[in-house]
């Protein structure tokens, strides 16, 4: 069955760290792959997305992420957190069976400490 | 580009009413639109996709009748939840595609609170 996790549900970090939140999938093709974020109330922003071609991506705000075919995983990175980063940061997958409906992991909350 | 809107924002209704919520495309021709459910502190669970003048796909487990959804233009698609119940009390939100292309662009949400 295709699935998404994002194996921390919280993470903390201090203003100025870097970042990484992980993001594993199981999937039969060849994903499709989105980082979206949402603060409190609001609807989704997309971060960045991967189709293919180079396997490290840029985004906005700062972000990237990289595609690891061998280990199933999307990871996003920020090399320096800014307390505005703070909110619910959800991974998804499309593609393959899904058509093009995207199955979202359950997120990951940031918090960010002074 | 791709702007993505939801109306009305919030929304708060008596058991037993309907209410009716809008997804719109601003700026680009919305092929497909999807409806999704989220609960506090959770996921976003996809409720079912429409596509411009066909009825509606519904996922597994969310009832037709319930959630009547009606893609009548390239820019418009509503979801009415009718005779709505405390537990339809979520965060609702749309998104949309076109053509061939992946990538959904989101509504801001509805919150629906049924009292």
């Amino acid at each position: 069955a295709q699935s998404v996790t994002q194996p921390d549900i919280h993470i903390t970090v201090s203003e100025g760290a870097s970042l990484e939140l992980r993001c594993n999938y199981s999937y039969g093709a060849t994903p499709y792959l989105f980082w979206y974020v949402q603060s409190p109330g609001q609807g989704l922003q997309l971060l960045l997305k991967y189709f293919s071609g180079d396997t490290l991506v840029q985004g906005i705000k700062g972000f990237e992420a990289e595609f690891k075919r061998s280990q199933s995983s999307f990871n996003l990175r920020k090399p320096s957190v800014h307390w505005s980063d703070a909110a619910e940061y959800f991974c998804a997958v499309g593609g393959g069976n899904s058509g093009y409906a995207l199955n979202f992991g359950k997120g990951t909350s940031l918090l960010v400490t002074p | 580009g791709a702007v993505v809107s939801q109306h009305p924002s919030r929304v708060i209704c008596k058991s037993g009413t309907s209410v009716k919520i809008e997804c719109r495309s601003l700026d680009f021709q919305a092929t497909t639109m999807f409806w999704y459910r989220q609960f506090p502190k959770q996921s976003l669970m996809l409720m079912a996709t429409s596509n411009e003048g066909s009825k509606a796909t519904y996922e597994q487990g969310v009832e037709k009748d319930k959630f009547l959804i009606n893609h009548a233009s390239l820019t418009l698609s509503t979801l009415t939840v009718t005779s709505a119940h405390p537990e339809d009390s979520s965060f609702y939100i749309c998104s949309a595609k076109t053509g061939a292309l992946y990538e959904q662009y989101f509504g801001p949400g509805t919150r629906l609170t049924v009292t």
